[in-house]
């Protein structure tokens, strides 16, 4: 029973490339969360979405960072003319349900941290 | 294996009352300690981060402490709101991120 994947767990880009993260939830599961810890910072949320729909993405930058979750296929986070700033470790999670039922549980995938020279 | 726990499951109590939330975890080996407040609909907000050196950290009417030898930490809230009525999540950082079950406070006008 796997849990959940996130790759590649490292990734260096240069300022201005884009990074793509991807999220694999765990078997069953239809509600992916993203989440930023920067250095020295605790968990920020960034977006959470169903199948096919966004549901919150308060937590999301307004430029250059977007999320999906397709019928098919794993969540993609991607930010595009990555700044050095985006340096962090983004770490997915996902849920059974969704978050309307209080205590769902939600399993962290190991995260990527992605480093922008 | 990191197992966390959280007392009291569920918490009621007046507005304007101080009170804490205990969080137990069984493997010392962690790099952090984190609470977070979950809110019907929402992400995790995260409220407190401890790092395995630091004792307590504070903001605001929230003061959370850690002691690592003993694998436990609080969070205190003083004053408390209606407003803060939410689940209360900790969460300790080793390998994984491992949460607790959580405390589930309601705050009655």
């Amino acid at each position: 029973n796997a849990g959940v994947m996130q790759n590649p767990r490292h990734l260096v880009r240069r300022r201005g490339q884009e990074a793509r993260l991807r999220c694999s939830p765990m078997k069953g599961h239809s509600h992916v969360y993203w989440y930023r810890q920067l250095p020295e910072e605790g968990l920020k949320f960034m977006v959470y979405l169903q199948k096919e729909n966004i549901i919150d993405e308060s937590g999301m930058p307004k430029e250059r960072f977007s999320a999906e979750f397709p019928k098919e296929g794993p969540s993609i986070l991607r930010i595009q003319q990555v700044v050095r700033g985006d340096s962090a470790a983004y770490f997915c999670a996902s849920s059974h349900s969704g978050t309307g039922t209080v205590q769902e549980t939600q399993y962290f995938g190991p995260g990527t941290r992605l480093l922008v020279l | 294996k990191q197992e966390v726990t959280q007392i009291p499951a569920a918490l009621s109590v007046p507005e304007g009352e101080n009170l804490v939330l205990n969080c137990s975890f069984t493997d010392s080996a962690i790099y952090n300690l984190q609470w977070f407040r979950q809110d019907p609909g929402k992400g995790l907000t995260s409220l407190l981060l401890i790092q395995s050196s630091q004792r307590e950290q504070t903001s605001g009417r929230l003061n959370a402490s850690l002691d690592k030898s003993s694998g436990r930490s609080t969070l205190y809230i003083a004053a408390s709101q209606p407003g803060d009525s939410a689940t209360y999540l900790c969460a300790v950082y080793g390998q994984n991120f491992v949460f607790g079950p959580g405390t589930r406070l309601s705050v009655l006008p």
